[in-house]
């Protein structure tokens, strides 16, 4: 069946270091990609998201390009700040049978 | 504030009782998602519902039910609990209930303690 796995955390970082978090899917078709992020004691709040091969999605700084060949949908950012501390979830969606599927989330720490 | 109301914030009860969580949609969404995250099996979708009717099942179990009534609101009976069920129920809206396009809104979750 279809899945998502994400790079294991917690992942800690200085102020202004590049942030990279591997997300890697399985899924027939051709699936849509999304980041959500979830703040400390919040609900999750979509990030970015790419609904077709090749297609870059970008929002905050943060960036993920969705590459077919390689199965993979990797955030990235280029400076990080003290306030992007949180859990990252990639995620998948199929239109047919609207199916949702999370990966297990990466916590990341920015320390200044 | 994504505009998804969900009561109770928290919830304590014990195994084998019935409970009911309410979620409100943002204004306009007539999608409706139901999410349970836990330390072991992470975020799982559990059902959707699109104007009142149910359009895609995830893992939910046969001890679960929910519905979307006519003012879109919608209710997630947990019943028979047992002490796994302990968990973080997340509700999320959408507009079209396409979730290969929609964003999803998500309510701030109603934690769930079982004992």
């Amino acid at each position: 069946g279809d899945s998502v796995t994400q790079m294991e955390g917690p992942v800690t970082l200085s102020e202004e270091a590049f942030l990279t978090i591997n997300c890697t899917y399985t899924a027939t078709g051709y699936p849509s990609l999304f980041w959500y992020v979830q703040y400390p004691g919040e609900g999750l709040q979509l990030l970015l998201k790419a609904t077709k091969a090749d297609d870059k999605g970008s929002n905050k700084g943060f960036e993920a390009t969705y590459r077919k060949e390689t199965t993979s949908f990797h955030l990235e950012k280029g400076s990080v700040q003290v306030s992007d501390s949180a859990v990252y979830f990639c995620a998948l969606a199929q239109y047919s049978g609207n199916q949702f599927y999370f990966g297990t989330g990466t916590s990341l720490t920015v320390i200044p | 504030d994504s505009g998804v109301t969900q009561t109770p914030k928290h919830l304590i009860t014990a195994t084998g009782q019935r409970v009911t969580l309410r979620c409100s949609p943002r204004s306009g969404d007539l999608s409706v998602y139901w999410y349970q995250q836990s330390l072991d099996q992470g975020l799982q979708f559990l059902i959707q519902y699109y104007n009142g009717e149910e359009r895609a099942k995830g893992n939910i179990l046969e001890r679960f039910s929910a519905q979307q009534f006519p003012d879109l609101h919608s209710e997630l009976n947990l019943s028979s609990l047992e002490l796994g069920d302990s968990a973080l129920y997340f509700c999320a809206s959408s507009f079209s209930g396409d979730s290969s396009t929609d964003t999803q809104y998500f309510g701030p979750g109603t934690r769930l303690t079982v004992l």
